[in-house]
């Protein structure tokens, strides 16, 4: 079936470090990809989207590109700040129109 | 602009108490809803979907079950709670027939813990 695996957490960053958060798919078809972000103690907010190959998704100094050869969507921030600390879920939205979450991934940016 | 609201924010239960809790969309209107669990250290499983009043479809066999009986409204509910219901609920809502791009938002969520 559709999954979505991301790299282990949790990631512990200084401020400004440069951020990758990995993350693989595997689907039939041509998924579209998110990046949610959990803030402490509240929902899910999306971060940026991609719906088709090499599509760049990017919000907030967050960039993910769509790599349809490597079946991957990983994050990348160039310089993290102490309030990016949160949990990361890549997901994707398969053919049947159902969102398949990462188990998530923790940042944690110290200053 | 639409809103989503969940209610309560956090919930303490014991063990074989019911359970009901609440989800409500403004600002749209026939959305489809979602209910999603988050248990401690791992990813969002989606436990229940609906596409209209009265329509609700179960992803996974469980102590919990789902209604909704107005358009904007979507309640989880169990008549007897287990420990291993406690998470953090998720409901979530998007346009239907966006195809596969289409947005699920988020509401706050749900802390529930099963004493």
């Amino acid at each position: 079936g559709d999954s979505v695996t991301q790299m282990e957490g949790p990631v512990t960053l200084s401020e400004e470090a440069f951020l990758t958060i990995n993350c693989t798919y595997t689907a039939t078809g041509y998924p579209s990809l998110f990046w949610y972000v959990q803030y402490p103690g509240e929902g899910l907010q999306l971060l940026l989207k991609a719906t088709k190959a090499d599509d760049k998704g990017s919000n907030k100094g967050f960039e993910a590109t769509y790599r349809k050869e490597t079946t991957s969507f990983h994050l990348e921030k160039g310089s993290v700040q102490v309030s990016d600390s949160a949990v990361y879920f890549c997901a994707l939205r398969n053919q049947g129109g159902k969102l398949i979450f990462g188990q998530g991934t923790e940042l944690s940016v110290k200053p | 602009s639409q809103t989503i609201h969940q209610w309560p924010a956090t919930l303490v239960q014991p063990v074989g108490s019911p359970l009901s809790l609440e989800c409500t969309v403004e600002g749209t209107s026939n959305p489809n809803l979602y209910w999603y669990r988050q248990a401690a250290g791992r990813g969002l499983q989606l436990l229940f979907y609906s596409v209209g009043i009265g329509q609700i479809s179960s992803e996974v066999p469980q102590n919990l079950s789902a209604s909704r009986p107005q358009d904007r409204q979507f309640i989880l509910s169990s008549k007897k709670l287990l420990l291993s219901d406690s998470g953090f609920y998720l409901c979530a809502w998007s346009v239907p027939g966006q195809g596969s791009a289409n947005i699920q938002y988020f509401g706050a969520g749900t802390r529930l813990s099963v004493l």
